[in-house]
């Protein structure tokens, strides 16, 4: 069965600071990963995704993620966060249609 | 365009009361999924639509729990007799492709259910 594990539940960094947050999945076959953004209120916001050819991904909002499949990573990274960047952010796997999420990871930014 | 939009944003009901919940989907999307979010937690499936046809039922808690889309637009989720525990966040998404894994699926902006 895939799943995905998310864990640090919270992350406070500073602003101007860099990010990375961890995401490891378990699944069978060639995975089908996301990073998704949820602010306060708000739906989930798509990042980026990863379907298969570079392992390093861009996404919007200054975003990156290094899929690793030796270490069944995929990471989700940004150089200098912003306090608009503070939201929960989820990391997702895809098999064949629906979407399986981690519990997330709550993002603080300190002024 | 418009993006995925959902009603009504709040919805507090008595324990064992009916609430229907409503999706619409992006226009042309073909598909269109249903998620539960606890609070603190991250969404979980819990059905799935091509077009009219439910695809995948697999998710839904209870039979109380009941999904259509006639039309293959709009869809609503209706949840009999609700107890407290099913109070949450109901998200909605919907995805233009129909293949295995590489759609990217657009989400709405929930609908709270507070059941009292």
């Amino acid at each position: 069965a895939q799943s995905v594990t998310q864990p640090d539940i919270h992350i406070t960094v500073s602003e101007g600071a860099s990010l990375e947050l961890r995401c490891n999945y378990s699944y069978g076959a060639t995975p089908y990963l996301f990073w998704y953004v949820q602010s306060p209120g708000q739906g989930l916001q798509l990042l980026l995704k990863y379907f298969s050819g570079d392992t390093l991904v861009q996404g919007i909002k200054g975003f990156e993620a290094e899929f690793k499949r030796s270490q069944s990573s995929f990471n989700l990274r940004k150089p200098s966060v912003h306090w608009s960047d503070a939201a929960e952010y989820f990391c997702a796997v895809s098999g064949f249609q629906k979407l399986v999420f981690g519990t997330g990871t709550r993002l603080l930014v300190s002024p | 365009g418009a993006g995925v939009s959902q009603s009504p944003r709040y919805k507090v009901a008595k324990r064992g009361q009916d609430v229907a919940l409503r999706c619409d989907p992006i226009s042309g999307h073909v598909s269109l999924f249903w998620y539960q979010q606890a609070l603190g937690q991250g969404p979980e499936f819990l059905t799935y639509f091509q077009n009219e046809a439910q695809l995948d039922k697999s998710g839904l808690p209870s039979d109380r729990f009941f999904a259509e889309r006639p039309e293959g637009s709009v869809s609503t989720l209706k949840i009999q007799r609700t107890q407290q525990e099913d109070s949450a966040v109901y998200l909605c998404a919907s995805s233009l492709e129909v293949g295995p894994g590489t759609h990217t699926q657009y989400f709405g902006p929930g609908t709270r259910l507070t059941v009292l």
